[in-house]
């Protein structure tokens, strides 16, 4: 069974804090995303990644960064924890194919800033 | 990128047919019409993905007419289970492929 591993379901961080979200994927998917979702809003894309050290800024980069050393795994990282920052962040990753592709999404880390 | 609109919430009962209609007027010759569904607090699920014509599986059906400007989401007899936000998406899947959703479809199923 295809899998996207997020490490926490539930994180509450201080402003200021450094924090990391991690992702992993065992499909070995070429692009792996970083969304979040707040209601009302959607899934507003943070950051992609179509091969290992390689990002791209989505619709909403700022704040955030992204890194991504191996081909699994793809972290994102908030500098410096706001509070405007609380929200249900998605992870997801898909192959890289012409003619259309489906994206595996995993159970999302709800993030709280305090 | 192409952009997608979508009625933002639809109601219906258990046993009916539901369709969902995507409109994509600005679709590309490379791209798919992708949906999917979303259960609060879950990550989004994939449906159904079609390129022209009709596609079908256990799950739903999706027609798409000769121009591509548009893309309906057929669910048929509905059941409570099916209560989700159903998005719908537009893209070729290749390099740089970007996943760029709309606000979706809140379907409300009652009994």
């Amino acid at each position: 069974d295809v899998k996207v591993t997020q490490s926490s379901r539930y994180l509450v961080k201080r402003t200021g804090e450094k924090v990391f979200l991690e992702c992993v994927q065992d499909m070995d998917h070429e692009n792996m995303f970083w969304y979040r979702q707040d209601p009302g809003l959607g899934l507003r894309l943070i950051y992609f990644s179509y091969d290992v050290k390689m990002k791209e800024k989505g619709d909403i980069p700022e704040g955030y960064s992204v890194s991504r050393e191996k081909k699994e795994r793809f972290s994102l990282i908030l500098e410096s924890a706001s509070t405007n920052q609380t929200s249900m962040y998605l992870c997801a990753s898909s192959l890289i194919r012409r003619g259309g592709t489906e994206a595996f999404f995993g159970q999302g880390t709800r993030l709280t800033v305090v | 990128l192409a952009k997608t609109t979508q009625p933002i919430s639809m109601d219906s009962y258990e046993g009916q047919e539901v369709n969902i209609t995507c409109s994509h007027n600005n679709i590309a010759t490379n791209d798919y019409i992708t949906w999917y569904q979303q259960f609060p607090s879950q990550g989004p699920r994939f449906i159904i993905q079609g390129y022209k014509t009709k596609v079908t599986n256990e799950v739903a059906s999706l027609f798409i007419p000769a121009d591509r400007k548009s893309s309906t989401l057929s669910l048929p007899r509905v059941s409570l289970s099916d209560t989700a936000v159903y998005y719908c998406l537009v893209g070729d899947g290749g390099s740089n492929y970007q996943l760029i959703w709309g606000a979706g479809t809140k379907l409300i199923i009652k009994p």
